[in-house]
């Protein structure tokens, strides 16, 4: 059973750090492009980042870039994503989903970020 | 970026309703749209990918069409457990989300 389990979630000052970590299970993740997808409170969906299988590519949105930094450890089965210089508008729940075509066929739970002071 | 505007914002339905939702590109995405289910509480599951491709275990009363820059999601004989909130996605350019479909019953 495919399964993603993020972590690392929580309250930060607006301006400080955060790291997810999203651990995967029940497929070969090395063979897997993932995902981090947010949704802020009663929002809609809106996609982060992207990684190739080995990570040699990765994509942001343009909020994010030069903020965000998406990272894997395909020993691990675990994929990253590095949260810095945060901002209010950054407050969601953030969800690890893997690739399907470039869509998105599996889902985490998701973690919730809040940005606040 | 490309903008995927999703109608209408929300629907009130009976069970064993024919449902039609629509999304529209601002520009040409071919068949690069997916279709996902969010219901509360929950994170999205894939309905249809590629505009017209059930997902594995997807029931068939769901059906996605749609090419370049209109797409519709039907869900014929609609079931209680179909209330939920439904997203387009457009992956042909770096990815982009409806703003959503809500479904409530009447």
């Amino acid at each position: 059973e495919v399964q993603l389990v993020e972590s690392g979630g929580g309250l930060v000052q607006p301006g400080r750090s955060l790291k997810l970590s999203c651990a995967a299970s029940g497929f070969t993740f090395s063979n897997y492009g993932m995902a981090w997808v947010c949704q802020a409170p009663t929002k809609g969906l809106e996609w982060v980042a992207s990684i190739s299988t080995g990570g040699g590519n990765t994509y942001y949105r343009d909020s994010v870039k030069g903020r965000f930094t998406i990272s894997r450890d395909n020993a691990k089965n675990t994929l990253y994503l590095q949260m810095d210089s945060l901002r209010s508008e950054d407050t969601a729940t953030y969800y690890c989903a893997r690739h399907h075509e470039a869509g998105f066929d599996y889902w985490g739970q998701g973690v919730m970020v809040t940005v606040s002071s | 970026n490309t903008v995927m505007t999703q109608s209408p914002t929300s629907m009130f339905i009976s069970v064993g309703d024919r449902v039609t939702m629509n999304c529209k590109a601002s520009q040409n995405v071919g068949t690069n749209v997916d279709w996902y289910q969010q219901k509360t509480g929950q994170s999205p599951k894939l309905l249809i990918y590629g505009a017209s491709n059930r997902y594995t275990g997807v029931p068939d009363r769901f059906t996605g069409s749609g090419s370049g820059t209109d797409f519709t999601l039907t869900i014929s004989n609609m079931q209680a457990e179909d209330l939920a909130v439904y997203y387009c996605l457009q992956y042909n350019y770096n990815p982009t989300f409806g703003g959503g479909t809500k479904l409530e019953l009447k």
